[in-house]
């Protein structure tokens, strides 16, 4: 089975850049979009990415995705770090009919 | 304004039964597919099933596969899930979440996302 794998966690200082990534298990990870979603504590999931790199309107460009075929693996990049940013983040794509979500990133901004 | 709202989460004991809706507004539900996601507490985002918007196409997750029955009612904007043969693995958040796309039969985006309701499965 398809799978995607994240860091547990990440941490930055405000202002600065912080990438997660997000590997696929087989296969090609180019073959099919890559979504991204923040959560914040007590919140349900809201996209920040979609489609391997389209931001849905009222997300800043301070978010951004890229996927790598090389490394098959999807980037979720967040530069200027604010505190508001600190979440869980998931990716998430699909094989066929089966959806696949990532095991979710905690980013801690301190 | 989109909006999804989740209901029919309780507390039930191991082997029994629940069935949650969804109602949706704001949007015309009956173009959308949509799709059920569980969050076990402290744990990850699990998808569980998918209908279309005809209800032509259904997906299950392994692991609710012959025990849970998505369906969808687009005359009252409403998708259910009902959950039989409830175990302890079970129990999580349960969301509704929009496909992004109108009129696709395989899962897409999702957005938007309900609150979710709760279910808890125990003795």
């Amino acid at each position: 089975n398809f799978m995607l794998t994240q860091p547990h966690s990440v941490s930055e200082s405000p202002g600065k850049t912080v990438t997660i990534s997000c590997t696929g298990s087989s296969g090609s990870i180019a073959s099919n979009y890559v979504q991204w979603y923040q959560q914040r504590p007590g919140s349900a999931p809201t996209t920040v990415i979609y489609e391997d790199n389209e931001r849905p309107s009222g997300v800043p460009d301070r978010f951004s995705g890229s996927i790598d075929s090389s490394s098959n693996s999807a980037s979720l990049t967040i530069s200027g770090l604010k505190t508001e940013d600190e979440a869980d983040y998931y990716c998430q794509s699909y094989d066929g009919g089966n959806v696949v979500f990532g095991g979710g990133t905690k980013l801690t901004v301190l | 304004e989109v909006q999804l709202v989740e209901s029919g989460g309780g507390l039930v004991q191991p082997g029994g039964s629940l069935r949650l809706s969804c109602a949706a507004s704001g949007f015309t539900f009956s173009s959308h597919s949509m799709n059920w996601v569980r969050q076990a507490p402290g744990k990850g985002l699990e998808w569980v099933s998918f209908i279309s918007s005809s209800s032509s196409t259904i997906y299950y997750a392994d692991s609710v596969k012959g025990r849970f029955t998505i369906s969808r009612d687009n005359a009252k904007n409403s998708l259910y899930l009902q959950m039989n043969s409830l175990r302890a693995e079970d129990t999580a958040v349960y969301y509704c979440a929009r496909d992004n796309l109108e009129y696709y039969d395989f899962p897409d985006w999702f957005d938007p996302w309900g609150q979710g309701t709760l279910v808890t499965v125990s003795s």
